[in-house]
């Protein structure tokens, strides 16, 4: 297997703009999570899904962000307007979904909002 | 509610030396716990975890931990340190509910001096 693939794995871009991030989880896998990593705050879950419907969205840290899973292979995590604060490493993580699964990380996208 | 905190952010060893990067959590149920290593510019991936059963889990990389009930720990050791462990090191709990989340540590960044 391929893993959870993200893309892109970099992205700059300006203040004020939308930026969209990719994941595809592990086939077979019913859980999706989203993460964000910062020196500042660690590793914070923003959101997690199971069986493509929204469980948890309690880490989202304001309206400017969105995330949605249309199928099992697909989710988006969308910040719209980014602002510099933004800027940090978001992982996927994909997981079967049963308690005490282990979760699989992608490679991350690192965002940088100037 | 459940929480993990991990004593020491910065944890620096010889190489050879006796790895200890501890870990304590905080659980009113049963908890499931991992340790899961990211080395640098990469996602994280899991080195051990404990859900039931024995109290000692081995891992990859020679890595092992031991949960202690009584003491509500779950350190992770390694007996002799390679200059490859160098890493961030993150601890986390969840239970056997229906919330799929799992709880994180700050992180232990381990360095291992030759």
């Amino acid at each position: 297997d391929a893993g959870v693939i993200q893309s892109p794995r970099h992205e700059v871009t300006e203040m004020g703009q939308e930026v969209t991030l990719r994941c595809k989880p592990i086939s077979g896998h019913n859980s999706l999570f989203w993460y964000r990593q910062t020196m500042m705050r660690g590793l914070e879950l923003l959101i997690y899904f199971n069986n493509n419907v929204p469980i948890d969205d309690s880490g989202m840290p304001e309206d400017r962000f969105s995330a949605k899973m249309p199928n099992a292979s697909f989710s988006t995590l969308k910040i719209q307007p980014s602002e510099p604060r933004d800027s940090a490493v978001y992982f996927c993580a994909s997981s079967y979904g049963s308690p005490g699964d282990t979760q699989y990380f992608g490679p991350g996208t690192r965002l940088t909002v100037l | 509610a459940q929480s993990v905190t991990q004593l020491g952010s910065h944890v620096s060893v010889s190489e050879g030396a006796l790895v200890l990067l501890r870990c304590n959590y905080s659980s009113s149920v049963p908890p499931y716990l991992f340790w899961y290593v990211q080395y640098p510019n990469q996602g994280l991936q899991l080195l051990l975890k404990y859900t039931t059963g024995a109290t000692l889990v081995k891992g990859i990389n020679g890595f092992e931990a031991e949960f202690k009930k009584s003491e509500t720990s779950f350190h992770l050791t390694k007996p002799s340190a390679h200059m490859s462990d160098a890493a961030e090191y993150f601890c986390a709990v969840s239970n056997a509910g229906n919330n799929r989340k799992l709880i994180w540590g700050l992180g232990t960044s381990l360095a291992v001096n030759p």
